[in-house]
């Protein structure tokens, strides 16, 4: 099964600010998948994105898929302190039934 | 609602001793996923459960037993610690077979000396 990789491994940005990170695969996927990880906690799921589908929104996030480059950004708009944590981007295969994650993308957003 | 539980959070072994990591869920959620996430490598399958009494391997099973007990619950055996098993281990949930939208425990913090 293929991994994300998440670009880039960290960010550091100010209150108010916009953040965008990154993630590229090698193969043909079914969906992917953004979770955020808190310090110290468990992953929480925060958005999906199928193979047909180009964006997506909730709330503050935005979420691209471009197929053609094997790549999907998450941007976080107009970022909080508590933002504050590691995102992973998920990968669901076509033909398989397991997600498969990446390294992660360390947020830090500064009051 | 609890979710996904986890016993315990933290947990130090000395090599070679066994061990069994217990999660449940009340979500009656079908497909159940153990994880270990290790600095650096990101979240790593072991084992999965994609409905009550099947189980399968994942990217990394080895040194690690699974059991499905119910539809609720999930646990991971090691039946001889070693240091690499050093790790945090995350169980997660999913009504999808194909664990679309995972709902993950807390974790388990487990040190093998």
């Amino acid at each position: 099964s293929q991994q994300g990789e998440e670009d880039p491994q960290a960010l550091s940005i100010q209150e108010g600010e916009n953040a965008t990170m990154n993630c590229s695969y090698k193969t043909s996927i079914n969906n992917l998948q953004w979770y955020r990880q808190n310090s110290g906690r468990g992953l929480v799921h925060l958005i999906l994105i199928r193979s047909n589908e180009r964006e997506k929104h909730s709330g503050r996030l935005r979420v691209t898929l471009d197929t053609s480059k094997k790549s999907s950004s998450l941007l976080i708009t107009a970022s909080r302190a508590a933002d504050t944590a590691s995102y992973f981007c998920a990968i669901m295969n076509s033909g398989y039934s397991t997600l498969t994650f990446g390294k992660g993308t360390m947020l830090l957003v500064s009051p | 609602n609890a979710g996904v539980t986890q016993t315990p959070k933290f947990q130090v072994l000395k090599t070679g001793q066994s061990m069994t990591l217990q999660c449940a869920q009340d979500m009656n959620h079908n497909s159940m996923y153990w994880y270990r996430q290790d600095p650096g490598m990101g979240l790593r399958l072991i084992y999965y459960s994609a409905s009550e009494g099947t189980t399968d391997k994942g990217e990394v099973p080895n040194g690690y037993n699974v059991s499905r007990l119910n539809k609720r619950e999930f646990s991971l055996r090691l039946e001889s610690a070693a240091p690499s098993q050093t790790s945090v281990y995350f169980c997660a949930s999913s009504s999808d077979p194909k664990g679309e939208k995972l709902f993950f425990g807390s974790g388990t913090q487990l040190s093998v000396l």
